[in-house]
């Protein structure tokens, strides 16, 4: 089993749309959960991250957090073409300083 | 307030040859990582630094990859011997250590290094 798993996509859709993007995680303590964007050719760039179940919002982003299953998901409202991108998962090993990311998954915003 | 940078941006090398990287973490930040990136695959962590200790280190990293944070500041990764395999985005990143953001990371631009 993967230690996080996304689904690689292309998500693709159209402007104005919510955009939903999954990641499940194998590490049962972890604690600490980010979602990065990737823009082609450039490094990662922190969108959020989140420690706690439920939701957290922060203008057109919310990160969804469920400990129990293990999963953790980004919702973009009204998506923009500026947000195609590829969205990476991340999350920090238990009891370690260990960053783990998924492979991302390529979001295309058709305009 | 400048952000963390590295350089060189982009390393071409032939195999065998030894590489030398910096980064500079956004003043302040305590905490330091190294990560290597190849096409289609998400960071892939190589070390991980508290102020000058190195607290923890991939096994994929090999012998040949070495990485220093003296007092505390920048840091340096050195590739020994390089093989072609080693072509890949190497990636340095800083968070705070401290407060509410503590452990969120902010990446520099990356050297992309080629080994012919």
């Amino acid at each position: 089993q993967k230690e996080v798993e996304q689904n690689s996509g292309p998500l693709s859709v159209p402007e104005g749309a919510i955009a939903s993007l999954n990641c499940t995680y194998s590490d049962r303590g972890s604690q600490s959960f980010f979602w990065y964007r990737q823009y082609s050719g450039k490094s990662p760039e922190l969108i959020m991250s989140i420690y706690s179940n439920g939701d957290k919002e922060d203008g057109r982003f919310t990160a969804q957090l469920n400990k129990a299953s293990q999963y953790v998901s980004l919702l973009i409202r009204d998506s923009q073409p500026s947000d195609s991108a590829t969205y990476l998962c991340a999350f920090h090993n238990t009891g370690g300083f260990k960053t783990i990311f998924g492979a991302g998954t390529r979001l295309f915003v058709k305009a | 307030d400048t952000g963390v940078s590295q350089d060189p941006r982009h390393k071409i090398t032939k195999r065998g040859q030894n590489v030398t990287f910096r980064c500079d973490p956004i003043s302040e930040h305590n905490r330091l990582y190294w990560y290597r990136q190849t096409l289609g695959q998400g960071p892939e962590f190589l070390t991980y630094f508290q102020n000058e200790a190195q607290l923890e280190k991939s096994r994929l990293l090999s012998d040949r990859f070495s990485a220093e944070r003296p007092k505390g500041s920048f840091s340096t990764l050195e590739i020994q011997r390089t093989e072609q395999g080693d072509s890949a985005m190497y990636l340095c990143a800083s968070s705070p250590g401290s407060g509410a953001s503590y452990n969120e990371q902010f990446f520099g631009p990356g050297t992309r290094l080629t080994v012919l």
